[in-house]
């Protein structure tokens, strides 16, 4: 079974609109990270969030972990071509564990 | 080049050869991991050096693989008897750190296809 679960899988917007990916464990989240992706690269790394509630914003995507430490949002604002990408959220889901568990992730495209 | 950087880019290969892939880490950089991403998956965890030492190969399938890192920086990535099963992106990445706020810096990785 996957042990963080993406949704949606994909999503298609209009430029400008706002959209929001979710990231679920049924385990606590100890570290979760959203990654970038695009077709034939390695993954671009957005944010890091550690403790319930806290929330992380850069340019106009901005990251969200609960409070039980068990789901993380990222929300874009205007969204813009350049958003266009595959979207993963990885943790570390043992408490102090090296290894990453990531999401199948989210495929977004943006169109003009 | 600043990044992680992978080598081949693209590695086509026949069923029952063996492969290498090789990680060139950022400079200083103490950990580095291994992952496997097949389509339409995230990436899978196969395995995490510090320094030279493998700390956690519990992700690596069989005994077809095995990594090494013999001067703590450049790591390769070898598997024997390739199957097509194996056929995938293997994603190397670096960090400066251990611990839980630990960015996982990832370079582009290499296309494996096993005909």
């Amino acid at each position: 079974s996957q042990e963080l679960e993406q949704s949606p899988q994909s999503l298609i917007v209009q430029e400008g609109k706002n959209l929001t990916i979710n990231c679920t464990s049924s385990k606590t989240l100890y570290g979760l990270y959203w990654y970038k992706q695009k077709y034939g690269e390695g993954l671009i790394f957005l944010m890091m969030l550690q403790k319930g509630g806290e929330e992380k914003s850069h340019e106009k995507i901005t990251a969200k972990l609960d409070e039980k430490k068990q789901q993380s949002s990222l929300h874009i604002t205007a969204s813009q071509p350049s958003h266009a990408g595959i979207y993963l959220c990885g943790a570390d889901i043992q408490g102090g564990s090296e290894k990453l568990v990531f999401g199948k992730g989210t495929k977004l495209t943006v169109n003009p | 080049g600043a990044g992680v950087s992978q080598t081949p880019s693209n590695k086509v290969t026949e069923k029952g050869k063996y492969v290498e892939l090789r990680c060139d880490p950022i400079s200083g950089h103490t950990a580095l991991y291994w992952y496997r991403q097949s389509l339409g998956q995230g990436p899978e965890f196969l395995i995490y050096f510090q320094g030279t030492g493998a700390a956690d190969d519990s992700g690596l399938p069989n005994d077809r693989f095995f990594a090494v890192r013999p001067e703590g920086s450049v790591s390769t990535l070898k598997i024997q008897r390739t199957e097509r099963g194996d056929s995938a992106v293997y994603l190397c990445a670096s960090s400066a750190n251990l611990g839980v706020d630990n960015e996982q810096f990832f370079g582009p990785g290499t296309r494996l296809t096993v005909l």
